[in-house]
């Protein structure tokens, strides 16, 4: 069956603008993760979504980052007034169910530079 | 993640097995062995995991040492397009441990 897809793949934006990422999760999934990656770093962990709640938001870096979940399926991530430091990989991840012995597959990303 | 070490990276010649190895001396019992692989400008790509069997999919073998304190992910006949970070990675098998971190991982680079 179809992955975990993303859009868009690519985003260029000016500072101060608002930008929305999509992420559509593995059918059936349950659970749901959004992870940024920055140019040769390794991966920060931003939010999680059980169904449409969001049991862990601690990562999102700031008040300007925001995400829902709607149907237990799609994802949105929005960052608002964006700065040049929000420049990065943004990877959707996906799995059956929440927890460690669960497998998460992830998307392609979609890399998000502010200018 | 600071509980595996890997080496930085390693070459292998197309057609040939690559043995990656991955240390995981504390691992505790309830702890699976992941493997995930990054291809340059994608986003990582689950291989395989296992607990203390020997796992094998379409993709590698997983074998685990009888004191699960190291692990080989082996990829069977290396192709250029397995040219990747190869990410080694310890995970609890509990609700809590869900965020996952990599490592340094190892930079495998497929030589014709």
């Amino acid at each position: 069956g179809a992955g975990v897809s993303q859009s868009p793949s690519n985003k260029v934006t000016e500072k101060g603008k608002d930008v929305e990422l999509r992420c559509d999760p593995i059918s059936g999934h349950t659970a749901l993760y959004w992870y940024r990656q920055s140019l040769g770093q390794g991966l920060e962990f931003l939010i999680y979504f059980q169904g449409n709640s969001a049991p862990d938001k601690s990562g999102l870096p700031s008040d300007r980052f925001s995400a829902e979940r709607t149907g237990g399926s799609v994802s949105t991530l929005t960052i608002q007034r964006t700065q040049q430091e929000d420049s990065a990989v943004y990877l959707c991840a996906s799995s059956l169910l929440a927890g460690g012995g669960e497998t998460q597959y992830f998307g392609p990303g979609t890399r998000l530079l502010v200018l | 993640d600071a509980k595996t070490t890997q080496p930085p990276s390693m070459d292998c010649a197309e057609g040939r097995a690559a043995n990656l190895p991955c240390n995981h001396s504390t691992i505790s019992g309830n702890e699976y062995v992941y493997w995930y692989r990054q291809i340059h400008s994608q986003g990582p790509q689950y291989i395989i995991h296992g607990l203390k069997n020997n796992e094998t999919n379409e993709m590698a073998s997983l074998i685990i040492t009888e004191d699960r304190k190291s692990s080989t992910l082996i990829l069977p006949h290396a192709t250029l397009r397995d040219t990747a970070v190869y990410y080694c990675i310890v995970r609890v098998a509990g609700v809590s441990d869900y965020k996952l971190s990599f490592g340094a991982g190892t930079t495998v680079t497929v030589r014709a």
